[in-house]
């Protein structure tokens, strides 16, 4: 069964350092792999997603992600974090069983940039 | 283009008591999707519409929780009677071109039910 991890449930990093958000998965087949994220009181909002190709996929508001098959990790990451990044962060995998499409989202991590 | 809508934003009930959400995915996905987000956690598909067909309600507790989209395009979701484990937040999702599999997904603000 597919299903992804999020080894850390908060990540703290000063305005203007680097940022990583952790996430490996573990499918049976060719992986496909999304990061969302999530406002306050708001529903989710697609960041990136890896589908085949380059391994560095980006995506919105200056986030790329760096897909592993050797390490079986899709870490999400910005060069310069801003305050405004502070949110809940989900990876997710899509579940190819029965052809559905349905998306398996891990437990997500708290991004909390201070200034 | 506009967003998926859903609503209430909030509802409050007591336990046992029957609480219905309402969805409204953006115009012309086939594929709606809808999630429960318990608080700590992340989402978890309930139920897997492709138009006005179910395509996955494997973990959607049917004993008390229903779902349709009759016409294809609006969809309610409803539990009756609720548990307190059912407090957590309810998110609507929606996905166009059905023939491609690898769309991602747009989310609705979700539907926050506390259960007293």
């Amino acid at each position: 069964a597919q299903s992804v991890a999020q080894p850390e449930d908060q990540v703290n990093v000063a305005e203007g350092n680097p940022l990583t958000v952790k996430c490996t998965y573990s499918v049976s087949g060719n992986p496909y792999l999304f990061w969302y994220v999530q406002y306050p009181n708001r529903g989710l909002q697609f960041l990136l997603k890896y589908i085949t190709g380059d391994n560095l996929v980006k995506g919105s508001y200056g986030f790329e992600a760096e897909f592993n098959k050797s390490q079986t990790s899709f870490h999400l990451k910005k060069p310069s974090a801003l305050v405004s990044d502070s949110a809940l962060y989900f990876c997710a995998v899509r579940d190819e069983g029965g052809n559905t499409g349905k998306l398996i989202f891990g437990q997500g991590t708290t991004l909390q940039v201070k200034p | 283009e506009a967003g998926v809508a859903q609503s209430p934003r909030y509802k409050i009930i007591e336990k046992r008591q029957s609480v219905a959400f309402w969805c409204n995915p953006i115009s012309g996905h086939a594929t709606l999707y809808w999630y429960q987000q318990i608080l700590g956690q992340g989402p978890k598909l309930l139920i897997q519409f492709q138009n006005n067909g179910v395509v996955d309600d494997s973990q959607l507790p049917k004993d008390r929780f229903s779902a349709e989209r009759l016409k294809g395009v609006d969809s309610t979701l409803k539990i009756q009677p609720a548990k307190l484990e059912d407090s957590a937040v309810y998110l609507c999702a929606s996905r166009g071109l059905a023939g491609d599999r690898h769309n991602e997904q747009f989310f609705g603000p979700g539907t926050r039910l506390t259960v007293l």
